[in-house]
């Protein structure tokens, strides 16, 4: 079945670091790849979408980008800020779905400090 | 516009207890997931509605789960004989039919089983 793998469970940077978020996947269609961000006591919301036309995303100074061959993609921000603190999900729809039938990573709990 | 509203926000039970979790989707949304979050895990989705129609109910745990949405709009989980293992948040989410990947997610009901 379709699966994604986040390795990294927990991150903590100081302001202003560059941040970088790692996830693979397995699927046997091509999919279309996202990332959600859950902020303490609420339910998970898109960050970015990542199609395979267009292999990047871009939103709130997030970058996803996407790379085929090594079946994975990742999530950067150039200067992170106290309040990007959250956990950040990796996630999947296979191209053979019908439904948004999303399939999550792990999670990286991110925490910036200030 | 609303979003996705469930209830409770909390439940503890002792183990064999049950317990109802009730989700009212966006407007519009005929599409309806629900999702376990253990703990310091991803989403795992249960089960996922078209209108009143289950699509697939294959991940629910147990017959001790089950889902009903009687009328295409709301939505109630139900757990019966509650065991530990059980302890999560449950989320309730809702799209538009298409395979978007964009879920809207309700703040969640925190189950604890004693």
């Amino acid at each position: 079945g379709d699966s994604v793998t986040q390795k990294q469970g927990q991150v903590t940077l100081s302001e202003d670091d560059f941040l970088f978020i790692n996830c693979t996947y397995s699927t046997t269609t091509y999919p279309t790849l996202f990332w959600y961000v859950q902020y303490p006591g609420q339910g998970p919301q898109l960050l970015l979408k990542v199609t395979t036309a267009n292999n990047k995303g871009i939103s709130r100074g997030f970058e996803a980008t996407y790379d085929k061959g090594t079946t994975s993609f990742h999530l950067q921000k150039a200067s992170v800020q106290e309040s990007d603190s959250a956990v950040y999900f990796c996630a999947l729809v296979a191209a053979s779905s019908s439904f948004s039938k999303l399939v999550f990573g792990q999670g990286t709990s991110l925490s910036v400090v200030p | 516009e609303a979003g996705v509203t469930q209830s409770p926000r909390y439940a503890v039970l002792q183990e064999g207890q049950a317990v109802s979790f009730w989700c009212d989707p966006i407007s519009g949304h005929d599409t309806l997931y629900w999702y376990q979050q253990p703990r310091d895990q991803g989403p795992q989705l249960l089960v996922y509605f078209r209108d009143e129609a289950v699509i697939d109910n294959s991940q629910l745990p147990s017959d001790r789960f089950s889902a009903v949405r009687p009328k295409g709009t709301n939505s109630t989980l139900k757990i019966q004989s509650a065991k530990q293992g059980d302890t999560a948040t449950y989320l309730c989410a809702s799209s538009f039919q298409t395979n978007t990947g964009q879920l809207y997610f309700g703040e969640g009901s925190k189950l604890t089983v004693l």
